[in-house]
């Protein structure tokens, strides 16, 4: 079955920071590019970041430019998400999902909430 | 950047079409994709590329794009099609992903 498993959310300190993983299983991850995609409470989606087949190329929401940074280990099928100077509106649930140019695969969510 | 307009909130009677667009300038250009999302749960992708079904998904749904307009369309509305739906697209000139703001599908 292909799977994805997030983890890594908790409550944090404004300011903060906290590193997203991601465990994908069922398939060849080094053959997908790989989204992280957030959702605050009570709101839509919103996509954070995307990481090419090797971690060569990535991509970044431009709120979350110099934030954030995303990172894989492809021996651990693992991709991670550095989340840097937290603040209360990053909370939310933090998905990954598999890339095809659309989003095939989603993970059930890891949930960050930064509050004081 | 691309913004894609959705309407926030569609309600139909079961049995009936529902009918959720999704809107930004030459958007046919584009390759749209849709997602289902029920509560408490994380997203599933209903319709690619358009116009494309993932296995799984019943023919009741479908998508078609052009000009200035993606829709989704859910026929013979159930029940269970009562969720949130999200429009999505890769905008390459800014070499970012992009969602419309999700569209509450409510089955009277």
């Amino acid at each position: 079955e292909v799977q994805l498993v997030e983890s890594g959310g908790g409550s944090v300190q404004p300011g903060g920071s906290l590193r997203l993983s991601c465990v994908g299983s069922g398939f060849t991850f080094n053959l997908y590019w790989m989204h992280w995609v957030r959702q605050a409470p009570g709101k839509g989606l919103e996509w954070v970041s995307r990481i090419d087949y090797d971690g060569s190329t990535t991509s970044y929401a431009d709120s979350l430019k110099g934030r954030v940074t995303v990172s894989r280990d492809n021996a651990k099928n693992t991709l991670y998400l550095q989340m840097n100077s937290l603040g209360a509106e990053d909370t939310a649930v933090y998905y990954c999902a598999r890339d095809l140019y659309y989003m095939d695969v989603w993970g059930k969510g890891t949930t960050v909430t930064v509050s004081s | 950047s691309f913004v894609l307009a959705q309407p926030p909130s569609v309600s139909v009677a079961p049995g009936k079409t529902a009918r959720i667009t999704c809107g930004a300038n030459n958007i046919g250009t584009k390759d749209v994709h849709w997602y289902r999302q029920r509560p408490g749960q994380a997203p599933v992708l209903v319709v690619y590329d358009d116009s494309v079904r993932p296995s799984g998904i019943p023919e009741r749904f479908s998508g078609s794009n052009s000009g200035n307009t993606a829709t989704l369309t859910i026929s013979r509305v159930e029940a269970g099609d009562e969720a949130d739906y999200y429009c999505q697209l890769w905008d390459r000139s800014g070499d970012q992903s992009v969602f419309g703001g999700g569209t509450r599908l409510t089955v009277l």
